[in-house]
């Protein structure tokens, strides 16, 4: 089946320090790979996406690259801001079809 | 704005009522999908819409729900009969049809069924 497993939360760090939320998927084919996120009282947003293996997909300073061999899709950021506290979300979409498969959301708290 | 909009943003249903969830799509955004997303999990797919047609109602749990789109605008979300476990937030997001892979996400519509 399909199905994303992201690092569970809540994860706390200072300003300036380097952030990896950890994201594995299983699908079968070849899936394009997300990261969204979802700032206090916000709707999700797309943040990065990659659609093929080792495409690196980045935005706002954060990138993740799609992982075939270790159907990996990590996010990292070299040094976080207070701002960029949220709830993020890795996801997958099939190659066929249009359900989206999202992870369980990983809370990021940013502290000056 | 443009954004994708929902309502009511909350709803609070008793057991064994009917409820209707409305979203009104980005406007020329063919695609719309909606999700349901539970305490502390993230948005599970519920359905698809393309136009007025809906392509995929896989994700649907029950034969309580059911939504419609009929004239491939403004979408409802119907839950007959809710039950307890229905407490959930729902998720529209439209896109278009050439950029599926970038869905634009309304704020939701939480409901509490008691």
């Amino acid at each position: 089946g399909n199905s994303v497993t992201q690092m569970e939360g809540p994860v706390t760090l200072s300003e300036e320090a380097f952030l990896t939320i950890n994201c594995t998927y299983t699908a079968t084919g070849y899936p394009s790979l997300f990261w969204y996120v979802q700032y206090p009282g916000e709707g999700l947003q797309l943040l990065l996406k990659a659609t093929k293996a080792d495409d690196k997909g980045s935005n706002k300073g954060f990138e993740a690259t799609y992982r075939k061999e270790t159907t990996s899709f990590h996010l990292e950021k070299g040094s976080v801001q207070v701002s960029d506290s949220a709830v993020y979300f890795c996801a997958l979409r099939r190659i066929t079809g249009n359900q989206f498969y999202f992870g369980t959301g990983t809370s990021l708290t940013v502290i000056p | 704005g443009a954004g994708v909009s929902q309502s009511p943003r909350y709803k609070v249903a008793k057991r064994g009522q009917d409820v209707a969830l409305r979203c009104d799509p980005i406007s020329g955004h063919v695609s719309l999908f909606w999700y349901q997303q539970a305490l502390g999990q993230g948005p599970e797919f519920l359905t698809y819409f393309q136009n007025e047609a809906q392509l995929d109602k896989s994700g649907l749990p029950s034969d309580r729900f059911f939504a419609e789109r009929p004239e491939g605008s403004v979408s409802t979300l119907k839950i007959q009969r809710t039950q307890q476990e229905d407490s959930a937030v729902y998720l529209c997001a439209s896109s278009l049809l050439t950029e599926q892979e970038t869905q634009y996400f309304g704020p939701g519509t939480r409901l509490l069924v008691l």
